[in-house]
């Protein structure tokens, strides 16, 4: 089974500073299948990001990815107050899992 | 517009099980692989299994086998997923979401989610 680890656990910024999130598997994977989410309380995730770099309907274009193999980055250039939430990685092919999320908040 | 609405709230006690819906409108129902994914308190998003558009091929997390039964009525274009033996550490909130499948597809469309407390 394939496991995502993402790191760090909680990144404390500021609105306007740029995040970079990180999500390693634990064996090569294709980039075709992972894809980014984020999550606020009380609300249904949300698709960001397919295939490491493909951003969803509506997605700002501050949400960017990037990666192959076993290393793959999520990055919001310049952090909007709407942007403080928890984001997942996944993998959504034939293996199916989540990382465990990275919170972004406010410094 | 794409919809997936999910039933409401239940509290359940410890051994007993529990069935969630979840209602699609908006597209193609009979097209799509649906997923559950449910996020404990205080914990990440754990997938729990996948259902074929026809409803005649399950998938299920290696923790959920044996206590879990994914379903989906094609007529009603609702999907369904029950929990049984439910212990303290279902306590959760439970979403559908649509994707997956042969296609891969990234899960575009998630349920408003389901609280799911079980407590004696």
């Amino acid at each position: 089974e394939i496991v995502l680890t993402q790191s760090p656990g909680t990144l404390s910024l500021s609105p306007g500073e740029r995040a970079t999130l990180s999500c390693r598997a634990s064996q090569s994977v294709s980039s075709s299948f992972l894809a980014w989410y984020q999550h606020k309380p009380g609300q249904a995730p949300r698709l960001l990001l397919y295939a490491a770099s493909s951003r969803a309907t509506g997605i700002p274009d501050r949400f960017s990815g990037t990666g192959s193999g076993t290393d793959f980055t999520l990055t919001i250039s310049r952090l909007e107050p709407e942007d403080f939430a928890v984001y997942y990685c996944q993998l959504y092919g034939s293996s199916r899992t989540f990382g465990q999320g990275t919170k972004v908040e406010i410094k | 517009q794409v919809q997936l609405v999910q039933s409401g709230a239940e509290v359940k006690k410890p051994g007993a099980s529990v069935k969630v819906s979840c209602k699609a409108s908006g597209f193609t129902f009979s097209s799509y692989y649906m997923n559950w994914v449910r996020q404990a308190p205080g914990q990440g998003l754990e997938w729990m299994g996948i259902i074929s558009p026809t409803g005649d091929s399950t998938t299920y997390a290696q923790s959920f086998q044996g206590r879990v039964t994914m379903t989906r009525g094609t007529t009603t274009s609702t999907v369904y997923m029950e929990l049984s033996s439910l212990r303290s550490e279902d306590t959760a909130v439970y979403y559908c979401a649509r994707g997956g499948g042969i296609a891969a597809r990234p899960y575009d469309y998630w349920g408003q989610g389901t609280l799911v407390t079980v407590s004696s």
